[in-house]
Order: C-alpha cells, then structure tokens, then sequence
C-alpha cells in the first residue's frame, strides 16, 4: 500500500532555515511527482510547491519562490523540502502529498510533520 | 491566481440529513474540482476529483457537481463518521484550496 511518512516535528528560530523529510514506499517512485502543502492553525491548505521525482524538476509557488528548494533521492525515495528565512507565520504544520502530474489532484498524503518558529 | 470560496464555513447537521457545500472558484476551471475531507490531527482525504468522480473506496452517499465556477459536493445521508472539515481545491492552474466548511453535530 502506498505510504508516505514524514519526518519529526521541528521547533526553529526566527531566520533559520528547516528541512523535512518524505519517505515513499508501495508505488513506483520516480512514477509520480511530490507535492508540498502546508496548512497553518486554523487555516485550509495551502500548495508550496511540487517536485518531479523522475527528473528532479521543480515548480514553485510564487510566494515561497527564493526560499524553497525541493529535491530527491531516488535511491530511498525520498523527497526533500528545505524552507530558509523563517518567519512567525510560517509556523504550520507541512504535508508531501503525492501527485501525477498537471491536471491532477493529490491522492495519498504523509502524516504532516509540525514546524513551530518561535524565538 | 485562481481564489477558491466555499460555503458555509460551518455546517451543523444531524446523522441522517442530507448536506450540500458549494465551492465558487474566481474563474473558470471546467471540471479541474477536487474535494479532499479532513479530521482534527490528520492529513486531508481525496473523496472526489473531476468535479464528480468519486475516489476508490469511499462511500457512494458522497457525490460532486457543477462546472466551470460553481460546484458542490453533497452528502445524501450523513454519517457519524462524516462529522470533519472538507476542502475544494482546483487544479486547473496550480493547486488551490478553499478556506474549508466545518460540518458538526447540531
């Protein structure tokens, strides 16, 4: 069956940066792409960006544009979202949610991992 | 980008009623409609893509509808199990999520 799991909860300063883990398992890897969700307290969901595990290519949401990087290893399938210049409100709890491609909605999601930035 | 409105944002029901939650999107996006259900610690669930295709598994007593900018998904008999927050999203031009519709226990 497909799962996703994520790595823990993270507590971070004001201008740090986090990285979160995605480990893929039941489905072939570099057949999908990856997407990343967040969802602040309170707040419906919110689409960061995605990642094509088979080429490594990325497409980004304008507001996280030159602080998000997403990458991959495709020898543990693993995906990777790495958030630099942290804020207050980017406490949230983050989500890899796994997808196809364009036109297509995202079927099965990781745990969610909670990021709290607090100084 | 594409705004995403639902309503109500909370929906209070009892076990048996029927509800509907529409979902406007601020332009055009065809049938590119998703409806994903979320419980309190746990990570949203796609019930419907295509505006009314229903995802494998879940319960025919859920069904979708509309095009273009006005959609709804309908709950024909409520369930105990069916009390949780439930989000559209589009997917026409990136992902889009609504701000949610709470259905609880009236």
């Amino acid at each position: 069956q497909v799962q996703l799991v994520q790595s823990g909860a993270e507590v971070k300063n004001p201008g740090a940066s986090v990285k979160i883990s995605c480990k893929a398992s039941g489905y072939t890897f570099t057949g999908y792409s990856m997407h990343w969700v967040r969802q602040a307290p309170g707040q419906g969901p919110e689409w960061m960006g995605w990642i094509n595990a088979n080429s490594g290519d990325t497409n980004f949401a304008q507001k996280f544009q030159g602080r998000v990087t997403m990458t991959r290893d495709t020898s543990i399938s693993t995906v990777y979202m790495d958030l630099s210049r942290l804020r207050s409100d980017d406490t949230a709890i983050y989500y890899c949610a796994r997808g196809i491609g364009w036109y297509t909605p995202m079927d099965y999601w990781g745990q969610g991992t909670l990021v709290t930035v607090s100084s | 980008d594409i705004q995403m409105t639902q309503s109500p944002s909370t929906l209070s029901a009892s076990v048996g009623d029927r509800v509907t939650i529409t979902c406007r999107a601020s332009q055009s996006i065809s049938t590119w409609l998703a409806w994903y259900q979320q419980k309190p610690g746990k990570a949203p669930k796609l019930l419907m893509y295509g505006a009314s295709s229903l995802e494998s598994g879940v319960p025919s007593r859920f069904s979708g509808s509309g095009s273009g900018t006005e959609f709804s998904l309908t709950i024909s008999s409520l369930q105990s199990d069916d009390f949780a927050t439930y989000y559209c999203q589009q997917y026409n031009s990136y992902w889009t999520f609504g701000q949610g519709t709470k259905v609880e226990i009236k």
